[in-house]
């Protein structure tokens, strides 16, 4: 089955603990990114990788690291958590081929700091 | 930049009956996509319609349609019939076809409650 796998879904941590969330898809896509969702905010995009040890910053980079080793996977890495990073994280991956527009979405990793 | 705009956050229907959620956006590009997506109480993102900008016909998905008015950049969803599956935030997202989706531009989402 074709999926996005996010680890773990629900994070309860300390100010300053450095964490990281797992992201890893089996349909060999290119393009991975990450997003928090906030209410009243929406979706915004933090990172996203176009190929493997191809990063950049998305709206919202600032707090956060993202490394893409390999093509399947793409964490993402708060090396001091604050508490304005509670939040709901998405990863998602996508192929850049012409016509393939869909992004396939993790199940969400939410994230409490306190 | 890209901006993508949902005025309405939250709306309630009866069930059965019809609404349309509003989503405009801003942008230069003459290529994108918009889309609508559906996030129910599990919080799966669950892409419920597409639209290409060159393509005047609007897009439809059984009980889902679009009104995409490219010249006043704007994108509403109707959904017919509705069901209390239907209950969810939904956002509306721009694509640059330039990028793919791997830069999706996300609206603050409406809370949509189908009341039995």
């Amino acid at each position: 089955e074709a999926q996005v796998t996010q680890n773990p879904r629900y994070l309860i941590t300390v100010t300053g603990k450095k964490l990281t969330v797992t992201c890893s898809q089996n349909m060999n896509h290119e393009y991975m990114s990450w997003y928090r969702q906030d209410p009243g905010l929406g979706l915004r995009q933090i990172y996203y990788s176009m190929n493997v040890e191809v990063t950049d910053k998305g709206d919202v980079p600032e707090g956060y690291k993202v490394s893409r080793k390999e093509k399947r996977n793409f964490p993402l890495i708060l090396e001091s958590p604050s508490p304005n990073q509670t939040s709901l994280y998405f990863c998602a991956s996508s192929s850049p081929r012409k016509g393939k527009t869909e992004a396939f979405f993790g199940q969400g990793t939410r994230l409490t700091v306190v | 930049a890209q901006t993508v705009t949902q005025s309405q956050p939250e709306m309630s229907v009866q069930e059965a009956e019809t609404v349309t959620l509003s989503c405009t956006y801003d942008t230069s590009e003459n290529n994108y996509y918009l889309f609508w997506y559906k996030q129910p109480p599990s919080r799966q993102m669950i892409l419920v319609i597409r639209q290409e900008a060159y393509k005047q016909q609007n897009a439809t998905e059984n009980r889902f349609s679009v009104n995409f008015q490219k010249a006043a950049k704007s994108f509403s969803l109707k959904i017919s019939d509705s069901q209390l599956g239907d209950t969810a935030m939904y956002f509306c997202a721009f694509m640059k076809q330039t990028t793919g989706a791997n830069n999706l531009f996300f609206g603050t989402g409406t809370r949509l409650t189908v009341i039995p």
